[in-house]
């Protein structure tokens, strides 16, 4: 079957500017999480959902970052009043509820200038 | 404070040789202990990943040790291609906290031809 999709591949923005980033997990898995990886660095916690609920948002860096999977699906995380800082690789998993397995999308490359 | 510490940072290997990456974790409630390949532009694909109650898994040509004492296991590729040539990431986690990964640094791995 299809794996995680997250879309756009790319995105640029200026500083200061609202974006949202798009995760579509595999099908039948109800946990999803996002990373953050940084160039020439691991990926970095920011929030875990089960099913519908953010389970455990501690990895977030501030409030100008949150996330939402209104239908335990679908996830976007959604970045306010974008910062130099936040230029990263915006990673998607998702795994099945019993699995220890997590399954990553391509990422999301944000560029803020 | 890194809780994945992983070795070494970069690797050359002729073709055919043996690459070999060590992690050392500290949380001895870790209890899955996944490698990750990753391209360029890509997103980390799950490669091989181990549990504490073995010491030893191999799939075709990439085997991982895993000392419970020591707290170490170690990502084995046999007759490294250069088609090998990526980043390599060892990462750890456990029940009770999610399932959240905790990675290690990474290790950039260059197979000669």
């Amino acid at each position: 079957g299809a794996g995680v999709s997250q879309t756009p591949s790319n995105k640029v923005t200026e500083k200061g500017k609202y974006v949202e980033l798009r995760c579509d997990p595999i099908s039948g898995h109800t946990a999803l999480y996002w990373y953050r990886q940084s160039l020439g660095q691991g990926p970095e916690f920011l929030i875990y959902f089960q099913g519908t609920g953010a389970a455990d948002d501690s990895g977030l860096p501030n409030d100008r970052f949150f996330a939402v999977r209104p239908e335990g699906s679908v996830s976007t995380l959604k970045i306010q009043r974008t910062e130099r800082g936040d230029s990263a690789v915006y990673l998607c998993a998702s795994r099945y509820p019993q699995g220890y397995e997590q399954y990553f999308g391509p990422g999301t490359r944000l560029t803020v200038t | 404070q890194q809780q994945v510490k992983q070795s070494p940072q970069s690797l050359i290997v002729q073709k055919g040789g043996i690459s070999i990456i060590n992690c050392a974790y500290e949380n001895t409630a870790f209890d899955y202990f996944p490698w990750y390949q990753q391209f360029p532009g890509k997103g980390p694909a799950l490669l091989i990943a181990i549990r504490p109650d073995v010491s030893e898994k191999k799939e075709g040509r990439f085997t991982i040790s895993f000392n419970k004492s020591a707290k170490q296991f170690s990502l084995h590729i046999m007759d490294s291609q250069p088609g090998d040539s990526a980043t390599y990431f060892c990462a750890s986690n456990r029940a009770g906290n999610n399932r959240k990964l905790i990675w290690g640094l990474g290790t950039s791995l260059a197979v000669n031809p």
